[in-house]
């Protein structure tokens, strides 16, 4: 069964200064992950996805990930915050393989601070 | 594209009372998720549907909560009788393959 470990449940940093958003994930075969981002009173919105191409994904806002599998990893990063990262962030990974019906798998949520 | 058009927005009812949210996933998409958000329990998936077919209700909480999506383009969430504890926020998401597009979501009080 897949599953998903955000191993920070919060993170601070300040504005101008690398994020580091980490995430473990499990998974029988070859996963598909994202990472979505929700803004305070807002919907979700996908920031990024990894599906078996390229293991460097680059998303919008300047975030990108590396898909590891020898690591079971997808962390997510930013070179430089802005006040506007500010929210909460979401490894999500989906059901896949041949019953590939969109069923996402949430990690618990990691809120990022940006201290100006 | 519109997107996920999800209402209402907001609601507030009594204790008691039948709440019906109401889902427009995007055009083309074949398969349609409700999804609960709390503090305490973070996003739970309800429900999915795939060409209009119940596939997994196995997270719905309890006989309270029913979901149909009688067409392509149209789903309801039904809670009847509604309790406190089902105050949250509630997205419905729909998807055509692995990325689901999430609506904006119904913030629903119960008092």
């Amino acid at each position: 069964a897949q599953s998903v470990t955000q191993l920070d449940s919060h993170v601070s940093v300040s504005e101008g200064t690398p994020v580091l958003l980490r995430c473990n994930y499990s998974s029988s075969y070859s996963p598909s992950l994202f990472w979505y981002v929700q803004h305070p009173n807002k919907g979700l919105q996908l920031l990024l996805k990894y599906t078996s191409a390229a293991t460097l994904v680059k998303g919008i806002n300047g975030f990108e990930a590396e898909f590891k599998k020898s690591e079971t990893s997808f962390h997510l990063t930013k070179p430089s915050a802005h006040m506007s990262d500010a929210a909460e962030y979401f490894c999500v990974v989906s059901e896949g393989g041949s019953s590939n019906t969109g069923k996402l798998i949430f990690g618990q949520g990691t809120t990022l601070q940006v201290k100006p | 594209d519109a997107g996920v058009i999800q209402s209402p927005r907001h609601e507030v009812t009594e204790m008691g009372q039948e709440v019906t949210l109401r889902c427009k996933p995007i055009s083309g998409h074949n398969s349609l998720f409700w999804y609960r958000q709390t503090m305490m329990r973070g996003l739970e998936l309800l429900i999915y549907f795939n060409n209009n077919v119940p596939i997994d209700d196995s997270g719905m909480p309890e006989d309270r909560f029913s979901a149909k999506m009688p067409n392509a383009s149209f789903s309801t969430l039904k809670i009847q009788p509604s309790e406190p504890r089902d105050s949250a926020v509630y997205f419905c998401a729909s998807s055509l393959g692995h990325v689901n597009t999430f609506g904006s979501g119904t913030r629903l009080t119960v008092v």
